[in-house]
C-alpha cells in the first residue's frame, strides 16, 4: 500500500486566480492520477500524470486549465488556472502500481472554494 | 463511457443490519472495485474482484461479480454506525483508450443508525 497526502488540505480562492496543489507518496509508485469531484458527486478523472512527459488528459480537461507537473516518482502537483466558481470541488490525487492502475491509493483530498 | 451505476443511491438502516448496494457496468472490465469515502474525505480501498472471480470476502464485506450481466454488489454484514459513508464502485476497462483507467460510480450513501 501506498500513504499519499495533500496540500493544501482546503483553500478558498478568488475568481481568476491559480492554486497549486502538491500530492506526495510515501514510497514510488508508476502511475499517479488526479480525479475531481464536485459537490455532492461521483469523482471523475482529469488526467494521468506520467512522469517525465507530458499528462495524459481526460475528454473535457485540458492543460492550459489544469497543468500537471510529476518530476519524479513520489510527487506530482495539479495547478488550477484562471478560477472561477465552477471550480469549486475536491481535487484529489490517487497512486497505483503497474501499468495497469488497478487497486489506487487515494490522498484526502484538497477541497476548493472559489469566490 | 463505461460508468458503474450504484444503487440505491441512498440507504438508511439500523445498527446491526446488513447493508447490499449494486453496481452496474456497460463494457468488459478487467476487474472492479469498491471503495468507501467519509464525508468529505480522501477514498478508502475496499476490495478488488478480478473479471474471473465471482466472490470475495473481506471481514464484515462480501463482494460478488456478474460478468454476464455486468454487475456486482456489496455486501456489509452486521452494521455498524462507523459504517457511515459513501460506497463507489470503479471499473478499470478491458479494451480502449482509457485501459487502465477508473471510471467510477455514482455511489450509494448508506447511513446506519445506532
Amino acid at each position: 500500500s501506498a500513504v499519499i497526502s495533500q496540500k493544501p488540505s482546503r483553500d478558498i480562492c478568488q475568481r481568476g486566480t491559480s492554486l497549486t496543489i502538491q500530492c506526495q507518496v510515501d514510497s514510488q509508485v508508476t502511475m499517479m492520477f488526479w480525479y475531481r469531484q464536485q459537490p455532492g458527486q461521483s469523482l471523475t478523472l482529469i488526467a494521468t500524470a506520467n512522469q517525465g512527459s507530458e499528462a495524459t488528459y481526460e475528454s473535457g480537461f485540458v492543460i492550459d486549465k489544469f497543468p500537471i507537473s510529476r518530476p519524479n516518482l513520489t510527487f506530482s502537483t495539479l495547478t488550477v488556472s484562471n478560477m472561477s466558481p465552477e471550480d469549486s470541488s475536491i481535487y484529489l490525487c490517487s497512486a497505483g502500481q503497474g501499468v495497469f492502475s488497478y487497486e489506487q491509493y487515494f490522498g484526502p483530498g484538497t477541497r476548493l472554494t472559489v469566490t | 463511457s463505461q460508468q458503474g451505476e450504484e444503487d440505491p443511491q441512498a440507504l438508511s438502516i439500523q445498527e446491526g443490519e446488513n447493508a447490499t448496494m449494486n453496481c452496474s457496468y456497460k463494457t468488459s472490465i478487467n476487474n472492479l472495485q469498491w471503495y468507501r469515502q467519509n464525508s468529505g474525505r480522501g477514498l478508502v480501498h475496499l476490495i478488488l474482484i478480478r473479471s474471473n472471480e465471482r466472490e470475495k470476502h473481506s471481514g464484515r464485506l462480501r463482494v460478488t461479480l456478474d460478468t454476464s450481466k455486468k454487475s456486482s454488489s456489496l455486501l456489509i454484514t452486521a452494521s455498524r454506525a462507523a459504517d457511515t459513508a459513501s460506497y463507489f464502485c470503479a471499473t478499470d476497462a478491458k479494451y480502449g483508450g482509457s485501459q487502465g483507467n477508473l471510471i467510477f460510480g455514482k455511489g450509494t450513501k448508506l447511513s446506519v443508525k445506532p
